[in-house]
């Protein structure tokens, strides 16, 4: 079964700071993509990344980093030096296509506010 | 492009009415997603279809839900009878699945209040 865990329900820092975002998965497929999605206080989810699962090469964009370790099952996310605009609902999701299924699973969110 | 086009935006109905959720999907994707997410069950697949015919139903919480993709540019959410509890953000996503590239993009989200 898949699932997605996202313990950090919310999580506060000060301007300019860094924070990281965890994300542990479970599936039993070897072919598997995770995703993170940012929910702003307006309300749409806004996709950010999509990862397969045969390449843990890690990711920047910009403020943006994503690591990806497989023998963790995790899929984290950092912002670094973070702006009051990061302030959002982050989602962590996993997708199994060799169980057939073509939709995401979602992790609870984080809430991350970032105070200026 | 556009973007994935959900209308209404807002809906505020009493309990018992039909209510119809529509989504247009991006152009030349091939999967369409319903979801809806609610404070307490946070977000949750309803339904799935690709090449319009829907896969996947087994979120749909009951008979009271049905949707439809009539063709690959345009589907419907309904609910009849609409019950409080059933007030939630509704949201539509595509996707091409199959490809290179095969994130989901959503809509803006349909926020329904059935009172």
């Amino acid at each position: 079964a898949q699932k997605v865990t996202q313990a950090q329900t919310e999580i506060s820092v000060v301007e300019k700071e860094d924070v990281t975002l965890d994300c542990v998965y479970e599936t039993r497929d070897t072919t598997y993509y995770l995703f993170w999605y940012k929910q702003p206080p307006s309300g749409e989810l806004v996709f950010l990344i999509r990862r397969n699962s045969f390449d843990e090469q890690n990711e920047i964009s910009g403020r943006y980093s994503w690591n990806f370790q497989k023998s963790t099952s995790s899929f984290n996310f950092t912002i670094t030096a973070s702006q009051v605009v990061d302030s959002a609902v982050y989602f962590c999701a996993l997708r199994s296509p060799e169980t057939g299924a073509n939709n995401l699973f979602f992790g609870t969110g984080t809430r991350l506010t970032v105070i200026p | 492009d556009a973007g994935v086009i959900q209308s209404p935006r807002h809906e505020v109905t009493e309990m018992g009415q039909e209510v119809t959720l529509r989504c247009k999907p991006i152009s030349g994707h091939n999967s369409l997603f319903w979801y809806r997410q609610t404070m307490m069950r946070g977000l949750e697949l309803l339904i799935y279809f690709n090449n319009n015919v829907p896969i996947d139903d087994s979120g749909m919480p009951e008979d009271r839900f049905s949707a439809k993709m009539p063709n690959a540019s345009f589907s419907t959410l309904k609910i009849q009878p609409s019950e409080p509890r059933d007030s939630a953000v509704y949201f539509c996503a595509s996707s091409w699945f199959g490809g290179k590239y095969d994130e989901q993009f959503f809509g803006p989200g349909t926020r329904l209040t059935v009172l």
